[in-house]
């Protein structure tokens, strides 16, 4: 079975643009969730889908959002992007039975704001 | 609140010596705990994770942790390290409700020395 996969794997943006990352789970699963990556603050939480619903969402700006779409497949979009926004952007799917909650992550967007 | 402690930003051992790397939680519920590893310009590899099935808890790569409720412990060890552990390591512990939310430790950082 396929692993979770992320495009693209590298981003190089301007400050002020826009940029929209995608994360495809592995099939069958039906929860996404988005981490944050960076050297300073560690890993943050960004936000969780589930069945095409937001569920939970970190302590981030509203310029970062997301999707869910009817195939699990997710975006996040981050608007007005700013210096500190370059990070690793981790994308990690869960399949929630059982009650083991156990989530794989994908090898990551590399985002850097020049 | 779910949080996790990871003691030690850095450890270094020889080849073939003990690995041990130490993770606190703080947990109001019975927590979910996981360690990941995370290699050099990739995601997170779930290692193990523990569930209240078992208290020592046997992972990929011969790792394994022990749950120890008296000392909100859940430190993971390897008996033998090789050169191809060196990486960084994650504790992390599932968010109390109806999510799939992790909330990482700072990461230890694993050199492996010949």
């Amino acid at each position: 079975k396929a692993g979770v996969t992320q495009t693209p794997r590298y981003l190089i943006k301007t400050r002020g643009q826009q940029v929209t990352l995608s994360c495809s789970p592995i099939s069958g699963h039906r929860s996404v969730s988005w981490y944050q990556q960076t050297p300073g603050q560690g890993l943050q939480f960004l936000f969780e889908y589930f069945s095409e619903t937001q569920r939970n969402k970190g302590n981030f700006p509203g310029r970062f959002s997301g999707r869910q779409f009817s195939n699990s497949r997710s975006e996040m979009n981050v608007s007005t992007l700013e210096l500190g926004d370059s990070a690793l952007y981790l994308c990690a799917s869960s399949l929630e039975t059982g009650g083991t909650y156990e989530q794989y992550f994908g090898p990551g967007t590399r985002l850097t704001v020049t | 609140a779910q949080s996790v402690t990871q003691l030690g930003s850095h450890v270094s051992v020889s080849e073939g010596a003990l690995v041990l790397l130490r993770c606190n939680y703080s947990s109001s519920v019975p927590p979910y705990l996981f360690w990941y590893v995370q290699y050099p310009n990739q995601g997170l590899q779930l290692l193990l994770k523990y569930t209240s099935a078992a208290t020592l808890v046997k992972g990929i790569n011969g790792f394994e942790a022990e749950f120890k409720k008296s000392e909100t412990s859940f430190h993971l060890t390897k008996p033998s390290a090789h050169m191809s552990d060196a990486a960084e390591y994650f504790c992390a512990v599932k968010d109390g409700g109806a999510t799939n939310k992790l909330i990482f430790g700072t990461g230890t950082l694993l050199a492996v020395q010949p």
